[in-house]
């Protein structure tokens, strides 16, 4: 099983600040996903990165994959309350549902 | 466009007591999962599927057992609830093939108390 962990596990902060949460593993990925989930959902996926050092932005978010995919991380500009949720990431990749583990998360909470 | 449909969305057990929790996907995806989400726990896999007539633990499997049914529906059951079992459940499907890169698409949860 592939262990990743996330940072911060709770983040609370205003809105249009800018915040970070992380993804990190001793395993590497061919790639990794992140997913949001929103109260009463399930989780829905935001981006995949495949390449090491690639970055992916999705309007406000931007997410890069570690040089040597172990790890990843999600930056957000100017949060707004709509970006409240559980961020979640995983393992992506064929073959790697037997092995998926989704990280424990970082609950998000936008105040306006 | 359903995607990935459970029955039901809320249900109260008394300790002891038996359900099924339902799922069925409408994109013929091979491969199925059931986790639990506590707080704090992220998600836990139970059980998966990686094809019609084939099922495998996860990391949580004890008190569960899971049929899949044929290639839409993959059912979780539990057979004699336990309070720990108190979760919320997502049953999830994904296309995994090598162009697909596993992409999990999730039912809305089943919220599950046992009293």
């Amino acid at each position: 099983t592939q262990l990743l962990e996330q940072s911060p596990q709770f983040l609370s902060i205003q809105e249009g600040e800018n915040l970070t949460v992380y993804c990190n593993s001793s395993s590497v990925f061919s790639s990794l996903q992140w997913y949001r989930q929103e109260p009463g959902e399930g989780p829905v996926l935001l981006v995949t990165v495949v390449t090491g050092g690639e970055v992916k932005k999705l309007k406000r978010l931007t997410f890069q994959f570690g040089d040597a995919r172990k790890d990843s991380s999600l930056h957000i500009t100017a949060a707004q309350p709509g970006d409240t949720g559980l961020y979640l990431c995983a393992p992506g990749g064929p073959g790697s549902a037997r092995q998926l583990t989704f990280g424990s998360g970082t609950q998000l909470t936008v105040l306006p | 466009n359903a995607g990935v449909t459970q029955t039901p969305k809320f249900q109260v057990l008394k300790t002891g007591q038996s359900m099924t929790l339902q799922c069925a996907q409408d994109m013929n995806h091979n491969s199925m999962y059931w986790y639990r989400q506590d707080p704090g726990m992220g998600l836990r896999l139970i059980y998966y599927s990686a094809s019609e007539g084939t099922t495998d633990k996860g990391e949580v499997p004890n008190g569960y057992n899971v049929s899949r049914l044929n290639k839409r529906e993959f059912s979780l059951r539990l057979e004699s609830a336990a309070p720990s079992q108190t979760s919320v459940y997502f049953c999830a499907s994904s296309d995994d093939s090598l162009q697909a890169k596993n992409i999990q698409y999730f039912g809305a949860g089943t919220r599950l108390s046992v009293l």
